[in-house]
C-alpha cells in the first residue's frame, strides 16, 4: 500500500538554526499538508498546499516557515530560525481528493530545538 | 467549523465492543463526520467517515442519528493494539482540500 514518507525521523538542532523537514507524499495525490503536535498536545494544522502554492495557512505558520515542492515528489517544510517552542512532531499529509477526502499522514519528524 | 465534544479517556478489555460518542450540536448541513486514530509517536490514520445513518468498514462502524448532532464510533472486539487516541472531526468537505481540525480526542486504553 502506498504511504507518505518523512525524513529525518528525528532532528536535533540549536536555537536559531534553519531546518528542513522532508516529505514524499503519495504519488497521485494533489493536496499536501503540514501539521505539528507538541508533546502531549493536540495535532495542529500549519499549512495546505495545492497546485504549487499555499492554499491556507494557520497563525502558527509565520514568516519563519516556508514550504516548497522542489520537484515532482518532495514536499518540504523549512523553519528559518528555530525557537525552543518549535520542538514538536511534524507530520506531513497528502490527499488525492475526489474519493473520500482521506488524508494520509506520514510517520512524522520529531524536531528537538536546544 | 462545528465544535466537537468527546470523552477524554475510556478503558476497555480485550474482546469487548467499544463505543465512543462524539457530540457536535452545531453541525452544518454540508458537514461530514470523520474519525481518525493515532498511535503514540505516529501520524493520525483515517478510520471512517459518514454523513448520516450507518457506515461500516472492515475496521469500525459509525452510527449517526437522524438529527446528526452526535455520532458513535463502534470498534468491535478490541485488542491491545487498538489502544490509541481517537479523534472525531466535523467539517465541510466540499472544498476538497480542507484542513483537519483536531480536538483533544479520546484516549482509549485496552487492557488484557
Amino acid at each position: 500500500e502506498p504511504e507518505v514518507t518523512q525524513t529525518p525521523s528525528h532532528q536535533v538542532t540549536q536555537m536559531g538554526q534553519e531546518v528542513i523537514l522532508r516529505c514524499v507524499p503519495i504519488s497521485n495525490h494533489l493536496y499536501f499538508y503540514w501539521y505539528r503536535q507538541i508533546l502531549g498536545q493536540k495535532v495542529e494544522f500549519l499549512v495546505s498546499f495545492y497546485n504549487n502554492e499555499i492554499s491556507e495557512k494557520s497563525e502558527i505558520f509565520d514568516d519563519q516557515f516556508s514550504v516548497e515542492r522542489p520537484d515532482g515528489s518532495n514536499f518540504t517544510l523549512k523553519i528559518r530560525s528555530t525557537k525552543l517552542e518549535d520542538s514538536a512532531m511534524y507530520f506531513c499529509a497528502s490527499l488525492r481528493a475526489g474519493v473520500d477526502n482521506e488524508q494520509f499522514f506520514g510517520p512524522g519528524t520529531r524536531l528537538t530545538v536546544l | 467549523l462545528a465544535k466537537t465534544t468527546q470523552p477524554i479517556s475510556m478503558d476497555s478489555y480485550e474482546g469487548q465492543e467499544v463505543n465512543i460518542t462524539c457530540s457536535h450540536n452545531n453541525i452544518a448541513t454540508n458537514d461530514y463526520i470523520t474519525w481518525y486514530q493515532q498511535f503514540p509517536s505516529q501520524g493520525p490514520r483515517f478510520i471512517i467517515q459518514g454523513y448520516k445513518t450507518k457506515v461500516k468498514n472492515e475496521v469500525a462502524s459509525l452510527f449517526i442519528p437522524a438529527d446528526r448532532k452526535s455520532s458513535t464510533l463502534s470498534l468491535p472486539r478490541v485488542s491491545l493494539s487498538d489502544t490509541a487516541v481517537y479523534y472525531c472531526l466535523v467539517g465541510d468537505l466540499s472544498g476538497g482540500y480542507n484542513k483537519l481540525i483536531f480536538g483533544a480526542g479520546t484516549r482509549l486504553a485496552v487492557h488484557p
